[in-house]
């Protein structure tokens, strides 16, 4: 199993401003993968980073509004850039693992304000 | 598009009772599917996984079923206890993909 550790663990930030998640695995994985979880919805992907390539985005989000960074096989942040009340959300990160499922880290609870 | 749903309402019962949960989806044929456990202020464990191949798996008090015709899987609490409170998630995906489509999760409360 995957230990994974997320920080902040969660954060109250001001309209227009930028927050970085960190998300830190206790063991090297290739593949590391960023979800949003808005109040009473499922979790959505937002995207999936490789190690050594840009990440990839799915439908809806992008790379100015969420960079993402995967300096090596253990470790990545997300950033949620110029930030509104819309952007509220739990945002988890998780890597895989053939036939158990993924891990997730606790999450970040962020309330823009 | 692509839709799963869960039961919205939440699920109450009694404790030593079995909970069913359903998922049901949609336009999508995944390869396997997953439930996860998640608490308040927690992400979600996973609990089991079945593939399209499988009809039932069990492990411990849970079961899961799954019902590619139907589109349809239902997870099975045994015995349950108020420690089983939470809310449970299905998610699917495609073979050789680890890109999850997640439902938007059952809360249950088992009462003591």
């Amino acid at each position: 199993s995957a230990v994974i550790s997320q920080k902040p663990s969660r954060d109250i930030c001001q309209r227009g401003t930028s927050l970085t998640i960190q998300c830190q695995v206790d063991s090297q994985v290739t593949m590391m993968f960023w979800y949003r979880q808005q109040p009473g919805q499922s979790l959505t992907l937002i995207a999936t980073a490789n190690q050594g390539s840009e990440a990839t985005y799915e439908s809806g989000f992008v790379i100015d509004k969420f960079p993402i960074s995967r300096p090596n096989l253990t470790f990545s942040t997300l950033t949620v850039s110029n930030m509104s009340p819309e952007d509220s959300s739990i945002y988890l990160c998780s890597v895989e693992s053939r036939d158990r499922g993924a891990f997730f880290g606790q999450g970040t609870r962020l309330t823009v304000v | 598009s692509q839709k799963i749903e869960q039961n919205s309402e939440a699920l109450n019962i009694q404790e030593g009772k079995t909970a069913t949960l359903t998922c049901n989806y949609t336009n999508y044929s995944p390869a396997y599917l997953q439930w996860y456990r998640q608490d308040p202020g927690r992400g979600p464990v996973f609990l089991l996984l079945i593939r399209e191949n499988e009809k039932e798996k069990r492990k411990e008090r849970l079961k899961v079923t799954f019902d590619t015709t139907l589109k349809q899987s239902l997870f099975h609490i045994t015995a349950s206890q108020p420690a089983d409170s939470a809310t449970y998630l299905c998610a699917l995906a495609r073979s050789g993909t680890y890109k999850y489509i997640f439902g938007t999760g059952t809360r249950l409360k088992v009462l003591a």
